[in-house]
């Protein structure tokens, strides 16, 4: 079965620090992949979304992740974090084909002190 | 422009009851799905309404029934509650219907069954 495993449950970090969340998903065929983030309070928001073309895909509030298909993954990636940062990061993905449902992984609840 | 809205925003009922959850779609989106999220865990996909249809099920029993109504709109109902069907329901939307979409969802309806 489709699934997605994102190892980091808890991860604390200071102002300025680089921020990688790790994403693996197991399915053998041609996925599109997303990570979607949940601000205190507020609803799942879209951060970015790989579909095709560039492994390298940039989002919104300057994250960035990249697909590496030999590694079934997909990592999130921030250069510097901001205390507004703070939030659950989900990943996700689906297979296309006539539904776009949603596989997510379990989440990471990131905290970023000032 | 309206995203997804959802009510009410939080419930409280008993086990055995029933539940009837809302979701108006994002304008212009006609597919809507629901996922269940329970605390500390990712959004679980329940079912998708395309066309007033169900598209597609997750793995959830037959207490769980849904409806889409020609404006696109959504209700989810839940029978027989049990304590182990409190969690944040979630709904999303999309369009064009088909699996290399975005998902909106709306902030969601806290349920409590006690």
């Amino acid at each position: 079965a489709q699934s997605v495993s994102q190892h980091n449950h808890h991860v604390i970090l200071s102002e300025a620090a680089s921020l990688e969340l790790g994403c693996n998903y197991s399915y053998g065929g041609t996925v599109n992949l997303f990570w979607y983030v949940q601000y205190p309070g507020q609803h799942l928001q879209l951060l970015l979304k790989y579909f095709s073309g560039d492994p390298l895909v940039k989002g919104i509030k300057g994250f960035e992740a990249e697909f590496i298909k030999s590694k079934f993954s997909f990592n999130l990636r921030k250069p510097s974090v901001q205390w507004s940062d703070t939030a659950e990061y989900f990943c996700a993905l689906n297979y296309g084909g006539a539904t776009n449902k949603l596989i997510f992984g379990t989440g990471t609840l990131l905290a970023v002190q000032p | 422009d309206a995203g997804v809205t959802q009510s009410p925003t939080h419930l409280i009922k008993t086990r055995g009851q029933q539940v009837t959850l809302r979701c108006s779609p994002k304008s212009g989106h006609d597919t809507v799905s629901w996922y269940q999220q329970a605390l500390g865990q990712g959004p679980q996909f329940i079912f998708q309404y395309y066309e007033e249809e169900e598209r597609q099920r997750g793995n959830f029993p037959d207490r769980f029934s849904g409806h889409q109504f020609p404006n696109y709109s959504s209700e989810l109902n839940v029978n027989a509650l049990l304590l182990g069907d409190s969690a944040l329901y979630l709904c999303a939307s999309s369009f064009p219907s088909g699996g290399g979409t975005e998902a909106f969802f709306g902030q969601g309806t806290r349920l409590t069954v006690v």
